[in-house]
């Protein structure tokens, strides 16, 4: 059974460039989530999907969206990139209501 | 959510048990604790989570005191492989997850 699945795994991007990261849920789960994590920092929380509208959203700019598709799988955009915006992107997957499963993450690089 | 305090780190001897104390004195009745490990370079893996009762799978145990303000996550037997950052995170269920710093544990040989 195949868990959380991201790709890509590792990306370099210029400053203003955009970039889209993608997230296969774990088999069975509905409900997707996006992490950021920052070297030596705990994840913090971007937004979540469910029945592909956005539910919930952290603090963090319109510069970040996402979508979610009928297989409940989902992408993470990030326009205008900023040096900051360097960090391991994390998926999350979960039966509403349920634990959540983690995938590897994407470490994007902005130089 | 309410927030949670955890110890920055520590040591656990191999094959002793380790217990990561979280204080999380602002919980309401209806939020669960969850606990999560990070293993260096890899996403967080669930390990556990709990409403009042204690909880015990094939990984932890968790332990919550009669007044939910704080919570214990032990593992029995600790392995050189348990090395990882421990997260204990109060949040409703189905909510999102709010990460603190975490606990380093550090299982030595």
């Amino acid at each position: 059974d195949a868990g959380v699945t991201q790709s890509p795994t590792h990306l370099i991007k210029t400053r203003g460039q955009q970039v889209t990261l993608r997230c296969s849920p774990k088999s069975g789960h509905d409900t997707v989530s996006w992490y950021q994590q920052a070297l030596g920092q705990g994840p913090q929380f971007i937004f979540q999907y469910y029945e592909e509208e956005e539910r919930q959203r952290g603090n963090f700019p319109d510069r970040f969206s996402g979508h979610q598709f009928p297989n409940y799988s989902s992408e993470l955009n990030v326009n205008a990139l900023l040096l900051g915006d360097s960090a391991l992107y994390l998926c999350a997957s979960s039966l509403w209501g349920s634990g959540y499963t983690f995938g590897s993450g994407t470490r994007l690089t902005v130089v | 959510d309410a927030k949670t305090t955890q110890p920055t780190s520590m040591d656990c001897a191999e094959g002793r048990a380790a217990n990561l104390p979280c204080n999380h004195s602002t919980i309401s009745g209806n939020e669960y604790v969850y606990w999560y490990r990070q293993i260096h370079s890899q996403g967080p893996q669930y390990i556990i989570h709990g409403l009042k009762n204690n909880e015990t799978n094939e990984m932890a145990s968790l332990i919550i005191t009669e007044d939910r303000k704080s919570s214990t996550l032990i593992l029995p037997h600790a392995t050189l492989r348990d090395t990882a950052v421990y997260y204990c995170i109060v949040s409703l269920y189905g909510n999102k997850l709010v990460f603190g710093a975490g606990t380093i544990l550090r299982v030595k040989s």
